[in-house]
């Protein structure tokens, strides 16, 4: 079937740290990755996608890149802001997964100055 | 009003009452979703809109009932709920929900939902 797991939170970061949320994934054929985001009182988002194997989605400042021999789908940005703080959810979804999206769990961030 | 648009953004009701949920969106997309999400829990898909038809039911209780009067407008009826069902409910759009582009899809806030 088709799942995605990704690391629990919740995550503290000092301001400018290194952020790394692992995500991945369980799919038959080859889904679409994407990487949400969810402001306090607000919907999610989309903040990245990446849609073959190799491709490398990117957004102010975040990156991740879709490993099919991993099956994985990891966030990272170099330096996280105040502003970052948010809940993060991976999601795939694809031509196997009817009008389904599948969401992780998420994980919460908080960045401390 | 851009967007994804829900009303109310919190709602309290006890177990015996009826109210509804309303989104709209202003993207011009023919394709609508409501979403559950609780706490731990990954977003649970509950129905899908696509041109006013309903294409999903994710084995929803009847006492969740949607309707879909034109592609811009989704309610979500409420009846008879149980504690349980406290959750956020989220309303998305897409412009289809089949291929590629079901995968644009855009969310409104949210409506808090507590079920005393």
């Amino acid at each position: 079937g088709n799942s995605v797991t990704q690391m629990e939170g919740p995550v503290t970061l000092s301001e400018e740290a290194f952020l790394t949320i692992n995500c991945t994934y369980t799919a038959t054929g080859y889904p679409s990755l994407f990487w949400y985001v969810q402001y306090p009182g607000e919907g999610l988002q989309l903040l990245l996608k990446a849609t073959k194997a190799d491709d490398k989605g990117s957004n102010k400042g975040f990156e991740a890149t879709y490993r099919k021999e991993t099956t994985s789908f990891h966030l990272e940005k170099g330096s996280v802001q105040v502003s970052d703080s948010a809940v993060y959810f991976c999601a795939l979804s694809g031509p196997n997964t009817g009008n389904q999206f599948y969401f992780g769990t998420g994980t919460s961030l908080t960045v401390i100055p | 009003e851009t967007g994804v648009t829900q009303t109310p953004r919190h709602l309290v009701m006890g177990m015996t009452n009826k109210k509804s949920l309303k989104c709209e969106q202003h993207l011009g997309h023919n394709a609508m979703y409501w979403y559950k999400q609780s706490a731990k829990k990954p977003l649970e898909l509950m129905f899908v809109y696509n041109f006013k038809e309903q294409t999903e039911n994710n084995s929803v209780p009847s006492r969740f009932s949607p309707e879909c009067p034109n592609s811009s407008h989704l309610f979500l009826h409420l009846h008879t709920l149980q504690p349980e069902d406290s959750a956020l409910y989220l309303c998305a759009s897409s412009p289809t929900s089949s291929g590629r582009a079901k995968d644009e899809q855009y969310f409104g806030p949210g409506t808090r939902l507590t079920v005393t």
